[in-house]
């Protein structure tokens, strides 16, 4: 069964930086594209960024302006989002999500909540 | 950016009901649109990939058809576990856009 565990959200003043983990399993993690999507309370969900199986490749959300970074270490069958410069408007669920074969995201994270707040 | 447009916002219907939400795509995405349900407090789940593919374990009884940019999802009867919202997204291009959302309720 397929499993993404995200973990290192919190509370954080404005300005701060927090990194996001996610730990999956149940499947061969460095085979697989991976994808991080946010949703703030109440809104429709939204794309930030994706990293391919090996990590030579990467999609932003242009909005982010280089403040986020997308990484993975596959010995570790992890995927990580590394956030810099939080501004209270990132508040959100973040959640990781694999791109399988349907080419789009077919398995989620239960998320982790980021608030960023003074 | 690709802008999804779904409409309804929100649905009103009975177990039983026929339901049917629209998305439309702001330029062609040939068939890169998912349907998402997704309920409070939980994670989106993918039920329809490539417009009208379903994914694996959802029921028979949600299909999605295209015309054009168009986009429908179908609950062919509403099930009391089909309440819930439903997101189209596009994965024709970078960004991945969702659109705003439709929330079926208990009528």
């Amino acid at each position: 069964e397929v499993q993404l565990v995200e973990s290192g959200g919190g509370l954080v003043q404005p300005g701060g930086s927090l990194r996001l983990s996610c730990a999956a399993s149940g499947f061969t993690f460095s085979s697989y594209w991976m994808i991080w999507v946010r949703q703030a309370p109440g809104k429709r969900p939204e794309w930030l960024a994706n990293i391919k199986q090996d990590g030579s490749e990467k999609n932003y959300l242009d909005s982010l302006k280089g403040r986020f970074t997308i990484s993975r270490d596959n010995a570790k069958n992890s995927l990580y989002l590394e956030m810099n410069s939080l501004r209270v408007e990132d508040t959100a669920v973040y959640y990781c999500a694999r791109e399988g074969g349907r080419e789009t995201a077919d398995s989620w994270g239960q998320g982790t909540l980021v608030i960023v707040s003074s | 950016d690709i802008q999804m447009t779904q409409s309804p916002s929100t649905l009103s219907a009975s177990v039983g009901d026929r339901v049917t939400i629209t998305c439309r795509a702001s330029q062609s995405i040939s068939s890169w649109l998912a349907w998402y349900q997704q309920k409070p407090g939980k994670a989106p789940k993918l039920l329809v990939y490539e417009a009208s593919g379903l994914e694996s374990g959802v029921p028979s009884r949600f299909s999605g058809s295209r015309s054009g940019t168009e986009f429908t999802l179908t609950i062919s009867s509403l099930q009391p576990d089909d309440f819930a919202t439903y997101y189209c997204q596009q994965y024709n291009s970078y960004p991945w856009t969702f659109g705003q959302g439709t929330k079926v309720e208990i009528k």
